[in-house]
């Protein structure tokens, strides 16, 4: 089944304690990115990469990393989160050639 | 500055038709599209406007409009599933680097 998985999907963690959140996709999709979802202001885009060892920032990239060095894995690291970091988060990929972005079920983290 | 308005909430009836607007301001506009998010689950894609014109898949419709910077998507025959929110999104100086609407929540009623 063609998928995109994330993990954790609930985390609930402290000021400045570093975190990962893992993105991996089984489509063998070039295209990654990550957004965060808040309440009235939709998805915003954090980082997106084309492909292994490219990335690049989207949006709101700041206090976020990412790294590419397989194929289907996207990690999202939190180096020191905070309190504004809370929100839910979702992975996506597609095909560089394609339009279809395909969404992982979402992340919701809380810092407190 | 970017910017996406599409209306805050929608309420029609089970069977009847329904437009969703989307109006943006964006430089280096690159496709305008369409996900669907029901409550507590991910956005699914919907439609892709490269260009100018109607796109249709079954009972969805989406529609550009290069020069009004407006698009639309229109919902046929409505039904109780359809209720969720949808988002429309552009593209800023690549199909990739994504721009999301605040989200229109459709309600559909019996």
């Amino acid at each position: 089944e063609a998928q995109v998985t994330q993990n954790p999907r609930y985390l609930i963690t402290v000021t400045g304690k570093k975190l990962t959140v893992t993105c991996s996709q089984n489509m063998n999709h070039e295209y990654m990115s990550w957004y965060r979802q808040d309440p009235g202001l939709g998805l915003r885009q954090i980082y997106y990469s084309m492909n292994v060892e490219v990335t690049d920032k989207g949006d709101v990239p700041e206090g976020y990393k990412v790294s590419r060095k397989e194929k289907r894995n996207f990690p999202l690291i939190l180096e020191s989160p905070s309190p504004n970091q809370t929100s839910l988060y979702f992975c996506a990929s597609s095909r560089i050639s394609g339009n279809t972005i395909y969404f992982g079920e979402g992340s919701w983290l809380t810092v407190v | 500055g970017q910017s996406l308005e599409q209306p805050s909430e929608v309420t029609a009836v089970e069977g009847a038709i329904v437009q969703i607007n989307c109006t943006y301001q964006t430089s280096g506009f690159y496709g305008l599209s369409w996900y669907q998010q029901h409550d507590g689950g991910a956005p699914t894609f919907l439609s892709y406007n490269a260009l100018d014109g109607l796109e249709e898949t079954g009972r969805f419709s989406s529609f550009l409009s290069r020069s009004d910077s407006y698009g639309y998507l229109l919902l046929q025959e409505l039904q109780m599933k359809d209720s969720a929110s949808y988002f429309c999104a552009v593209g800023r100086d690549s199909s990739y680097k994504l721009i999301f609407g605040s989200g229109t929540r459709l309600l559909v009623r019996p």
